[in-house]
């Protein structure tokens, strides 16, 4: 089955840029899309078809894909960033959608 | 505003059975393709099952096909998850979720509920 693989954690002081990836077999082929979980609460979708951000989503989040790798790119970070981060895709040859392994990311 | 409330959650025996609920409100239910996702303590999410809007279609991950049904009543606006066989590795957090389309579309996952917490313990 399809695997995507996240780095357990980064870590980044407010007002840099955290950047955290997915890795994929060709996963630039395929739709990615990211979500936001803080403790205690259902996630949020923050990034969806590679590099479209929801309404009410702030600019500071982007995205990108290519090769074996998609990209969520959070700039200016602030202290209310921190949570766990997921990537999602749809594996259509086994009928599955795929979550990433995740990634905390702590503000320090 | 897309609410989606979860119920059903509780602990049951390995071996045993539940059913949770998904009551959806502030969209067109019926147009729309429905999932359960669940999260382990301390763990991912992991994506659980998918239902096409019209019922047609249903997907399950590999970890419990054969034991959980994926379902809907589009008269009573709600998805169901019947879980059987149940496992102590099923205890988790299980969300539902609306899929942002409903027809031959498979993408994101654009609201979710609060979830229920299944605890599967002797």
């Amino acid at each position: 089955s399809y695997v995507l693989t996240q780095p357990p954690s980064v870590s980044v002081a407010p007002g840099q840029t955290a950047r955290i990836t997915c890795g994929g077999n060709n996963i630039g082929s395929k739709s990615v899309h990211w979500y936001q979980q803080k403790p205690g609460q259902a996630p949020v979708l923050v990034v969806y078809d590679d590099s479209d951000r929801p309404s009410g989503i702030p600019e500071r989040f982007s995205g990108s894909n290519s090769g074996n790798t998609a990209t969520l790119t959070i700039s200016r970070v602030e202290a209310g960033d921190e949570a766990d981060y997921y990537c999602q895709v749809w594996d259509s040859n086994s009928d599955h959608y795929v979550f990433g392994t995740g990634t905390k990311v702590t503000v320090l | 505003q897309v609410q989606l409330v979860e119920s059903g959650g509780g602990v049951v025996q390995p071996g045993g059975s539940l059913r949770l609920s998904c009551a959806a409100s502030g969209f067109t239910f019926s147009s729309y393709g429905m999932h359960w996702v669940r999260q382990a303590p301390g763990k991912g999410l992991e994506w659980v099952a998918f239902i096409r809007y019209d019922g047609s279609n249903k997907y399950y991950a590999d970890s419990v096909k054969g034991r959980f049904t994926i379902s809907r009543d589009n008269s009573k606006n709600t998805l169901y998850l019947q879980m059987n066989s149940l496992r102590a590795e099923d205890t988790a957090v299980y969300y539902c979720a609306k899929s942002y389309c409903g027809g031959d579309c498979y993408t994101y996952l654009d609201y979710w509920g609060q979830g229920t917490l299944v605890t599967v313990s002797s």
